[in-house]
């Protein structure tokens, strides 16, 4: 079955440390790929997007991904994280020639002061 | 500036106890999408009306429904709400025909639903 895939169910790191969670699709084609981030008590934001270009992506807060076409891998990082990145994170796709959204399981992140 | 709203916040229902949650944007998008998003896990698409056009996922059961009755507003009504329906139901709306296919769902702050 097509689907997308996160690899961390919960990342645990101090401030400062760098993030990277890890994004994989199994759909072929053409596909639009989203990060969102959800903090705690709060509704999905969008954190950055990619439709075609340039493979890395900057997104808010300093966050940036990067699509590998070859590996179907969309990778969210962040060099320096800080306390206030502790949400969950939810890698996204949309398939060639659709609309609707299909969401990896989420990445919960505990940045520890 | 709120764009997508959700009313309420927080519902408490009763098991078997029909209940309505809403969802308003000011967007003006024609495409409104309904989610399912239970603790630790993946929003879960339930249906989304394109238009007028109601579009049902093969796996939403029959108790979940929906109304569309305007552009800006959409309905899920739980017909006989189960312990198992307890999560947090989001809305989101987009456009794809405007944003030809470079499109972002924009998502509202959902609403808890406890059932009793």
């Amino acid at each position: 079955a097509q689907s997308v895939s996160q690899h961390n169910h919960h990342v645990i790191l101090s401030e400062a440390a760098s993030l990277e969670l890890g994004c994989n699709y199994s759909y072929g084609g053409t596909v639009n790929l989203f990060w969102y981030v959800q903090y705690p008590g709060q509704h999905l934001q969008l954190l950055l997007k990619y439709f075609s270009g340039d493979p890395l992506v900057k997104g808010i807060k300093g966050f940036e991904a990067e699509f590998i076409k070859s590996k179907f891998s969309f990778n969210l990082r962040k060099p320096s994280v800080q306390w206030s990145d502790t949400a969950e994170y939810f890698c996204a796709v949309m398939p060639p020639n659709d609309y609707k959204l299909s969401f990896g399981a989420g990445t919960t992140v505990t940045v520890r002061a | 500036d709120a764009m997508v709203i959700q009313n309420p916040r927080y519902q408490v229902t009763q098991f078997g106890k029909p209940v309505t949650l809403s969802c308003s944007q000011t967007l003006n998008h024609n495409v409104m999408y309904w989610y399912q998003q239970k603790s630790s896990q993946a929003p879960k698409l339930l249906f989304h009306y394109y238009d007028k056009d109601f579009n049902n996922e093969a796996d939403t059961p029959d108790n979940f429904q929906s109304r569309r009755p305007n552009t800006s507003f959409c309905f899920l009504d739980i017909r006989s709400p189960g312990l198992g329906d307890a999560a947090m139901y989001l809305c989101a709306t987009s456009s794809p025909e405007a944003s030809g296919r470079r499109e972002t769902q924009y998502f509202g702050p959902g609403t808890r639903l406890l059932v009793l």
